[in-house]
């Protein structure tokens, strides 16, 4: 069994739609739980962190931690077609160092 | 922040044949890392590269095959030695830095290897 687990999609969306992306993991020692943005032929970038169990917002972004369910979730409200990317989920155990990765999904919306 | 660039971005190698690739930062950075993006498949760390020590390895990855160095704090090259089309991959680089509450990681854009 994979240590973090995440649905490969791909998904595909109609412009602004809310869109739900989710990793569930098996490691209790997570503290810290990353989204990750990479667009095509480009290295992931940081989209939200989140420390612990409860919900972050950034603008159309809001991530959920649920240690209690070891699943995490991503919501990307009124989604535009720059949102078209593979999202990765990520945790670690230690506020650095080694992350753990979901295999990633590509979403795709259209216009 | 940082700038990371990679070189080469991508190359096409045949079997047998070594490559190695550069990460460059723009910053002085002590910790860097070395992933493995294979197809369908999660990044996955292939060793940590401080300044002045041995590169740590994870579990699957030996120095024979993945040899790294890191001259300086802003420098690292990983090299893929005797390679197979196993190997065929993206390979990035990150370096890690400190925030007020979490250290945050930055990617360089990737190496994108094929080997035939």
């Amino acid at each position: 069994q994979k240590e973090v687990e995440q649905d490969p999609g791909p998904l595909s969306v109609p412009e602004g739609a809310i869109v739900s992306l989710n990793c569930t993991y098996s490691n209790s020692a997570f503290q810290y739980f990353m989204w990750y943005r990479q667009y095509s032929r480009k290295g992931p970038e940081l989209l939200m962190y989140t420390y612990s169990s409860g919900n972050k917002e950034d603008g159309r972004f809001t991530a959920q931690v649920d240690k209690s369910s070891k699943y995490i979730s991503l919501f990307i409200r009124d989604s535009q077609p720059s949102d078209s990317a593979t999202y990765l989920c990520a945790m670690s155990a230690n506020q650095g160092g080694k992350l753990i990765f979901g295999q990633g999904t590509e979403l795709s919306v259209k216009p | 922040s940082a700038v990371i660039s990679q070189k080469p971005s991508r190359d096409i190698c045949q079997r047998g044949t070594s490559l190695t690739i550069q990460c460059q930062v723009d910053s002085q950075v002590t910790m860097m890392f070395w992933y493995r993006q294979q197809p369908g498949q999660s990044l996955t760390l292939i060793a940590t590269a401080n300044q002045g020590s041995e590169a740590t390895y994870e579990s699957g990855f030996v120095i024979d095959k993945f040899p790294i160095s890191r001259p300086n704090l802003t420098f690292s090259t990983l090299t893929v030695s005797n390679m197979s089309p196993e190997d065929s991959s993206i390979y990035l680089c990150s370096v890690e830095f400190g925030g007020p509450s979490y250290n945050e990681q930055f990617f360089g854009p990737g190496t994108r290897l094929t080997v035939l």
